[in-house]
């Protein structure tokens, strides 16, 4: 299995609401990101995991909290977002910190 | 922090046309410099890469080529196709647990 999985594929969310988005990889890589991107800019970096803790956050707001279950698994957790955070959420893994294997992303609306 | 600048921003040509896309990089000590292509609506994907100890890199139609004095690196597509559409992104880094830095992306669009 060499895909990075996203779930889910479109999600359209009130501003009181609260959502997770999922990612999946199960190629054994030990690090993986989230990205945010905005139509026909490039991804910009949220929160990179290593080895299933936290390593960086780049200062992106408290109403977006990730957690990292497992080495396979990771979640965006989603709470009183404004409609500004409506955009393409990418998850990305790496085995060497190289190549990013991204998935298919989350569009999600905020109204 | 690294800076990549990149350009053009959109590029149109002509099917079985060549396509450049130029990078620019501020950080010497980057030494590893992907590629990736993304299509409408769907995921980033890394076409080609290289690293700063060979100055070319070929993949049937798609080279990159490096220049490190310079800190430039551009992306070759030769005899170019519609479904060669797309945003191209390159990107710098020091590689490893690094974080590369994206450039802006160019929008290239290839008329049958």
């Amino acid at each position: 299995d060499t895909e990075v999985t996203q779930t889910p594929k479109h999600l359209v969310m009130g501003m009181t609401n609260k959502k997770s988005l999922k990612c999946e990889q199960h190629m054994g890589h030990r690090a993986m990101y989230w990205y945010k991107q905005k139509a026909k800019k490039p991804p910009e970096l949220m929160f990179v995991y290593s080895y299933e803790k936290l390593s960086i956050n780049e200062s992106v707001p408290s109403r977006f909290s990730p957690e990292c279950p497992n080495s396979s698994l990771l979640n965006l957790h989603l709470h009183a977002l404004q409609p500004e955070d409506s955009a393409l959420y990418l998850c990305a893994s790496s085995q060497s910190g190289d190549e990013r294997f991204f998935g298919s992303g989350t569009q999600l609306s905020v109204l | 922090g690294e800076n990549v600048e990149q350009h053009p921003s959109t590029l149109s040509v002509q099917e079985g046309d060549s396509a450049v896309i130029k990078c620019t990089y501020s950080d010497s000590a980057s030494n590893y410099f992907p590629w990736y292509k993304q299509e409408l609506g769907k995921r980033p994907q890394l076409i080609i890469d290289i690293r700063s100890n060979v100055g070319e890199k070929k993949d049937q139609r798609i080279a990159v080529t490096l220049n490190k004095t310079a800190k430039h690196f551009s992306l070759h597509i030769t005899e170019t196709q519609p479904e060669d559409s797309a945003v191209y992104f390159c990107a710098a880094s020091r590689g490893g647990s690094y974080i590369p830095t994206f450039g802006r992306g160019t929008s290239l669009i290839v008329h049958p």
